[in-house]
């Protein structure tokens, strides 16, 4: 059984660049949500996928979108990039039930330059 | 909005020698969670505690959670240095539109010397 998987590991880009993030929940999964870390900081949650919408958003701007697709899988988009935006972007899948566990992936690392 | 904040920050410890953090929400917490991540590493699930007054025991590891479901601590015994890492808390809020979303502390760095 294949845990959450993510695409790609790393990534470099330049400012103003535009960058797509994708995710694989866990088997039997049907949330997910996004998540980024910056170096020596706690995850911070960006937003949150359940039946192919965006059900909860954190503090990020509108740069920052994303979709989810019949097959639970997710994409992270993110426009304009700006050099604060390099980080580890963490997937985190659970079923929907809001007591379940969150179960990461191994996260992209994206260097904006 | 809700904060989780955690301390201390840094931990230095020699091998054998024990190592506690604590973890502190501004609202009360509809359970509590805490994560390790590893240098290079991704958070990874340890336990998860639900009830008032909750603790639970993984080999060295005790964690704790308040009466108030507040404040929540990870307490090692006689570290080892398979025990290197971050330790996350991260709150899930008791009620309200943020429900299902982990509120993460800022860690606390272990490190022990052999």
């Amino acid at each position: 059984d294949a845990g959450v998987t993510q695409s790609p590991t790393h990534l470099i880009k330049t400012r103003g660049q535009q960058v797509t993030l994708r995710c694989s929940p866990k088997s039997g999964h049907d949330t997910v949500s996004w998540y980024q870390q910056a170096l020596g900081q706690g995850p911070q949650f960006i937003f949150q996928y359940y039946e192919e919408e965006e059900r909860q958003r954190g503090n990020f701007p509108d740069r920052f979108s994303g979709h989810q697709f019949p097959n639970y899988s997710s994409e992270l988009n993110v426009n304009a990039l700006l050099l604060g935006d390099s980080a580890l972007y963490l997937c985190a899948s659970r079923s929907g039930q809001i007591q379940e566990t969150q179960y990461f992936g191994p996260g992209t690392r994206l260097l904006v330059l | 909005g809700q904060q989780v904040m955690q301390i201390p920050q840094y931990q230095h410890v020699q091998e054998g020698e024990d190592f506690t953090t604590y973890c502190n929400s501004s609202t009360t917490l509809s359970n509590i969670q805490w994560y390790k991540q590893r240098p290079g590493g991704h958070p990874v699930f340890l336990i998860q505690l639900v009830k008032s007054g909750e603790v639970k025991k993984q080999k060295r590891l005790t964690f704790q959670f308040g009466e108030a479901k507040k404040n929540s601590s990870l307490h090692i015994t006689a570290t080892q240095t398979t025990d290197v890492g971050t330790y996350f808390c991260a709150g899930l809020r008791d009620r309200g539109s943020t429900l299902g979303r982990l509120y993460f502390g800022r860690g606390t760095q272990l490190t022990v010397w052999p």
